[in-house]
């Protein structure tokens, strides 16, 4: 089967730094999705990886390793506003995409 | 953001009735999907649609149908609503097959 495993929850502190990663096993694989989901709102997009090595937009950075079927979300410089769900997403073999139960991110003053 | 709405955005409703809700884009995307999110799962795909009229089956279809007359509206039924099918619906659209999906606000179904 299909899967895509993120930690449940993680806190971190403002101002820190924070790494979400995410595993996956997938038939085939055509590109990686990071989205950004607050509490009672929609998914926003974040990035898309497609070729390994790291992409960069702000204080946000992810990461692939398509050898290694692994993906992490790097936060830099933590504010409040981030606290949220952080979703992973595989695009297969079939153009399905399959998603992440999300990583729940708790930032503590 | 994507001009993407879905109505209700709320909705209580009984086990067995109908229900239909509604997506309807401004962006002219070809590609619209359904998705349902609950807790620890993570979004699941019901129907999906890459054209007018054409339509094709998710993970979890079972109890849905959807129907896409126009470019711009996908519309999601639930023929006898049950219990478990109570749970925030989003849609999403995206221009081609491989690209980023940009989502509506959701709409949250209570089937009591």
């Amino acid at each position: 089967g299909q899967n895509i495993d993120q930690p449940t929850e993680m806190t971190a502190t403002e101002g820190a730094i924070v790494q979400i990663n995410c595993t996956y096993q997938t038939s085939g694989f055509n590109g990686l999705f990071w989205y950004q989901q607050h509490a009672g709102e929609a998914p926003t997009f974040l990035s898309y990886n497609v070729l390994d090595g790291l992409e960069e937009k702000g204080r946000f950075s992810s990461f692939l390793s398509r050898s290694k079927g692994y993906s992490y979300l790097l936060l830099k410089e933590l504010q409040m506003k981030d606290s949220a769900s952080y979703l992973c997403a595989v695009i297969d073999s079939n153009y399905q995409l399959i998603w992440g139960a999300g990583t729940k991110l708790i930032i503590k003053p | 953001d994507a001009g993407i709405t879905q109505s209700p955005r709320h909705k209580v409703t009984e086990t067995g009735t109908p229900v239909t809700l509604r997506c309807h884009q401004t962006e002219n995307h070809r590609y619209m999907y359904w998705y349902r999110q609950d807790p620890g799962h993570g979004l699941r795909l019901i129907h999906y649609s890459y054209g007018v009229k054409d339509t094709d089956k998710g993970e979890v279809s079972d109890g849905y149908s959807v129907s896409r007359s126009k470019t711009e509206d996908f519309l999601l039924t639930l023929e006898s609503a049950t219990s478990s099918q109570t749970s925030v619906y989003f849609c999403a659209i995206s221009d081609r097959e491989v690209e980023t999906q940009y989502f509506g606000p959701g709409t949250r179904l209570l089937v009591l």
